[in-house]
């Protein structure tokens, strides 16, 4: 059964420095990537997927993550954050059951940054 | 295309009513879902309907939820006898046919006092 697992719960970080936010998933089939974004007392929004093709894919505002079949891993990175990409991130994966999919979520990471 | 909407968006009830909460996803998705996010946690799969057809429900949905979709359009999900445990955000999601990323509405946030 597919699975995602974020490392780290909170992630404190200055403004413009860069950040990480990592994530790890277990899948026995074909793997499809997603991160989300939620502001406080929202809904999620796709920032971005990896569905196949080229392994880094990117965002329209700054952020790229990186497939990575050998670690099983799907790491988001910004080379430099703003106190605006303050929010919770969520990956997720895609799961196949009985001829339909559905999206498996780890417990999300929250980005704090700071002036 | 204005997006996946839901209302209420805010719910506040006592422990032993009944809530019902809509969902309307983008008019040409057939695929919708419905999620529960609890506080520190990440979505958790409810159902999902393909049209009017309601084809899974994880078994965190105990008996007394149930959730509709009649006309394979808006869908409705009912909790009766709230307890306090069912306080959490309750997200839908809808996506076409051939896609694989689901887009969410804003949620409905249940407190149960």
């Amino acid at each position: 059964a597919q699975s995602v697992t974020q490392l780290d719960s909170q992630v404190p970080v200055f403004e413009e420095a860069p950040v990480e936010l990592r994530c790890n998933y277990s899948s026995s089939v074909s793997v499809y990537l997603f991160w989300y974004v939620q502001y406080p007392n929202q809904g999620l929004q796709l920032l971005l997927k990896y569905l196949s093709g080229s392994t880094l894919v990117e965002s329209i505002n700054g952020f790229e993550a990186e497939f990575n079949k050998s670690q099983t891993s799907f790491h988001l990175r910004k080379p430099s954050v703003h106190i605006s990409d303050t929010a919770e991130y969520f990956c997720a994966v895609v799961m196949f059951s009985g001829g339909y999919n559905k999206l498996i979520f780890g417990a999300g990471t929250r980005l704090a940054v700071h002036p | 295309d204005t997006g996946v909407s839901q209302d209420p968006r805010h719910k506040i009830t006592k422990r032993g009513q009944n809530v019902t909460f809509r969902c309307d996803p983008i008019s040409e998705h057939n695929r919708l879902y419905w999620y529960r996010q609890t506080l520190g946690q990440g979505p958790e799969f409810l159902t999902y309907f393909q049209n009017e057809a309601q084809l899974e429900k994880s078994r965190l949905l105990s008996d007394r939820f149930s959730a509709e979709r009649p006309k394979g359009s808006f869908s409705t999900l009912e909790i009766q006898r709230t307890e306090q445990g069912d306080s959490a955000m309750y997200l839908c999601a809808s996506k076409g046919g051939d896609s694989y990323e689901q887009y969410f509405g804003p949620g409905t946030r249940l407190t149960v006092t």
